[in-house]
């Protein structure tokens, strides 16, 4: 079965950049991997999306190695309001029945 | 704004109870998707629909069950409701089947 995984906290401080990490040992071969990230009380939302290699849009880049199996948020020099929740998501058919598995999220805490 | 909306805001009642969360999704998507998210918890997908059908189906539990209209607002239908019940639910919407999801603002259920 697939299961993601991502490191439950991480820390550091403005003006870094920032790596999170999400394992996925078995996505369906068709499906992206998703990031989001969410705020207390909100919705998540869309950070950045890929199949494989290296996506960057203007806010993060996603690293994806060949093998598929994990994937990075890199956040470039990070702010005090980037501090929030990043969460993965890739999808997984488990017989016949297709399934989004979301990772637990990490809470990612900026420091002046 | 992400352009999805969800009613009601807030919802208090109690066990035993039976409630009808609704969401309507940004114009043009077809895709619904429901999460639960209890406190401090991560998000668990429940269910998926697209263009009025069943998509993909997370752990929802056989006390819940959920529609897509031909309007393509859908109404999550929550029953027998329970203490553990108690939780946000979010309601996703997208242009396909997979992709980009905007979420709305959420359904804050009280189960007492």
């Amino acid at each position: 079965l697939a299961k993601t995984t991502q490191p439950i906290s991480m820390d550091s401080y403005e003006g870094q950049e920032v790596n999170i990490t999400c394992s996925h040992n078995n996505i369906a071969t068709n499906d992206y991997i998703t990031w989001y990230q969410q705020f207390p009380s909100q919705g998540p939302r869309f950070i950045i999306q890929g199949y494989k290699t290296k996506v960057t849009n203007e806010v993060a880049s996603l690293f994806i190695p060949a093998d598929r199996k994990s994937s990075t948020l890199s956040l470039p020099r990070v702010s005090l309001s980037d501090t929030a929740v990043y969460y993965c998501l890739v999808g997984d058919i488990r017989d016949s029945n297709y399934q989004l598995i979301w990772g637990a999220g990490t809470k990612l805490i900026i420091k002046p | 704004d992400s352009g999805v909306t969800q009613t009601p805001k807030h919802l208090i009642t109690a066990t035993g109870q039976r409630v009808t969360l609704r969401c309507s999704p940004r114009s043009g998507d077809l895709s619904v998707y429901w999460y639960q998210q209890s406190l401090d918890q991560g998000l668990q997908f429940l269910i998926q629909y697209y263009n009025g059908e069943e998509r993909a189906k997370g752990n929802i539990l056989e006390r819940f069950s959920a529609q897509q209209f031909p309007d393509l607002h859908s109404e999550l239908n929550l029953s027998s409701l329970e203490l553990g019940d108690s939780a946000l639910y979010f309601c996703a919407s997208s242009v396909r089947r997979s992709g980009e999801q905007f979420f709305g603002p959420g359904t804050r259920l009280t189960v007492l």
